[in-house]
């Protein structure tokens, strides 16, 4: 199975920031990468797939690049609403793991 | 407007059973890949399993955990999937969500995009 690893598990910023997740992939998975969001109570939303193509609806400020076994969502400019948990999950092949998560909090 | 609503959780005793279901509207839902995904409280993201539409075949696929416990099905006349779980064990709390597996068109292969849309999740709890 490939295994995902985010780096941080967490990560406190203010609005405005611009903030770097990181997700490393235990074997090649090309550019079949996804990243979510979580906020508390919720269903996870879908932002990125393929690597980097913004999901219909997801703000600009959302950005997504990688390939092969290291990948990066990046947040241009922090909003309230982007505080959450994210998640990176690979779609090589079944199963269709995910990342442990990054807790995105408010400093 | 796509909807995914939950239901058939609750509390059961470790090596009962229960099944969950999805009910669908707002999409095709014969033509949909659908998926159950899993959340331990507090915890992260499992995935459970996949039904192709019957157009593609209709399979189904399970994570490690389940399989050979959990049945995924569908009934494309009612707009609903299904989650049968037996053999229930502890672990196996979480709140359960039904998702569409999305796809995308690129060089001349459909590739899959992600879980598109989420139910609101229905909570199992496995516990004497």
């Amino acid at each position: 199975d490939i295994q995902l690893t985010q780096s941080p598990s967490f990560l406190s910023a203010s609005v405005g920031d611009r903030v770097t997740i990181t997700c490393r992939a235990s074997q090649d998975i090309s550019s079949y990468l996804a990243w979510y969001h979580q906020k508390p109570g919720k269903a996870p939303k879908l932002l990125i797939y393929a690597a980097s193509t913004l999901q219909s609806g997801v703000p600009s400020r959302f950005s997504g690049s990688g390939s092969g076994t290291e990948f990066t969502l990046t947040i241009s400019s922090l909003q309230a609403e982007d505080f959450a948990t994210y998640y990176c999950q690979h779609l090589k092949s079944y199963p269709l793991t995910f990342g442990q998560g990054t807790r995105l909090e408010i400093k | 407007e796509v909807k995914l609503v939950e239901s058939g959780g609750g509390l059961v005793k470790p090596g009962g059973s229960l099944r969950l279901s999805c009910t669908a509207s707002g999409f095709s839902f014969s033509r949909a890949w659908m998926t159950w995904v899993r959340q331990t409280p507090g915890q992260g993201l499992e995935w459970v399993g996949r039904i192709k539409s019957k157009a593609d075949s209709g399979t189904t696929d399970y994570a490690a955990p389940v399989k050979g416990r959990f049945t995924i099905s569908r009934d494309d006349s009612r707009n609903r999937l299904y989650l049968q779980m037996s053999s229930l064990k502890t672990e196996d709390t979480a709140v359960y969500y039904c998702t569409t597996l999305g796809d995308y068109y690129d060089s001349a292969h459909y590739h899959l995009r992600g879980f598109d849309y989420w139910g609101r999740g229905t909570l199992v709890t496995v516990s004497s």
